[in-house]
């Protein structure tokens, strides 16, 4: 069964610019979580999604957006990049709701860099 | 605000020894746990974790003590190998809700295990 899959890998942009991330979760799976991993804070949750919908969001500015498509792919946006959007940006998919913590895998991220 | 903290943002050990590293928590209410390895280029991969009814968990050359008066808990790596040289997370799911997303993490140590 292939994993979590996160496009594009590495990304440079520039101030101003806007972004937007792909992750495609494992077959079957319906939910995907967001984190963003910088060197100062670690892993920060961004939002959850499951089924299309917006479950949870954590306390990230507007210009942080996502969605979910009806086959569980989803994206997420980021609108006028700040240099401090550098990060990894890591995705995690499970096949529920209510499954179990260590059922949910994590992509390899898209390494973002802001110029 | 920073749940799970990981003051230790390295740790070096040599081979065939034993690997300690600290995760504190704030939140009281935290009833499970989890540690997670991360190796460059990687997503996080689930490691080991205990929920709050229980003081230790193993697994294999992994274990995970709780120690819930001091809201502190601690992996145990023995013997240390080099293979486990890798960024390690320590994580709490949010308390409440049946939505799995968004876990606390703290911000890592990054174990080196020399030969």
């Amino acid at each position: 069964k292939a994993g979590v899959t996160q496009t594009p890998r590495y990304l440079i942009k520039t101030r101003g610019q806007q972004v937007t991330l792909s992750c495609s979760p494992i077959s079957g799976h319906r939910s995907v979580s967001w984190y963003q991993q910088t060197p100062g804070q670690g892993l920060q949750f961004l939002f959850e999604y499951f089924s299309e919908t917006q479950r949870n969001k954590g306390n990230f500015p507007g210009r942080f957006s996502g969605r979910q498509f009806s086959n569980s792919r989803s994206e997420m946006n980021v609108s006028t990049l700040e240099l401090g959007d550098s990060a990894l940006y890591l995705c995690a998919s499970s096949q529920g709701e209510f499954s179990s913590y260590n059922e949910q895998f994590f992509g390899p991220g898209t390494r973002l860099t802001v110029l | 605000d920073q749940q799970v903290k990981q003051n230790s943002p390295s740790l070096s050990v040599q081979e065939g020894r034993i690997s300690i590293l600290n995760c504190d928590y704030t939140n009281s209410m935290f009833d499970y746990f989890l540690w997670y390895k991360k190796y460059p280029a990687e997503g996080p991969t689930f490691l080991i974790s205990i929920s709050s009814i229980k003081d230790k968990n193993e697994d294999g050359r992994f274990t995970v003590f709780l120690n819930k008066s001091a809201k502190h808990l601690s992996l145990h790596i023995v013997p240390s190998q080099p293979g486990d040289s890798a960024v390690y997370f320590c994580a709490a799911p949010r308390v409440g809700g049946s939505t799995l997303g968004r876990l606390y993490f703290g911000r890592g140590t990054q174990l080196t295990v020399w030969p």
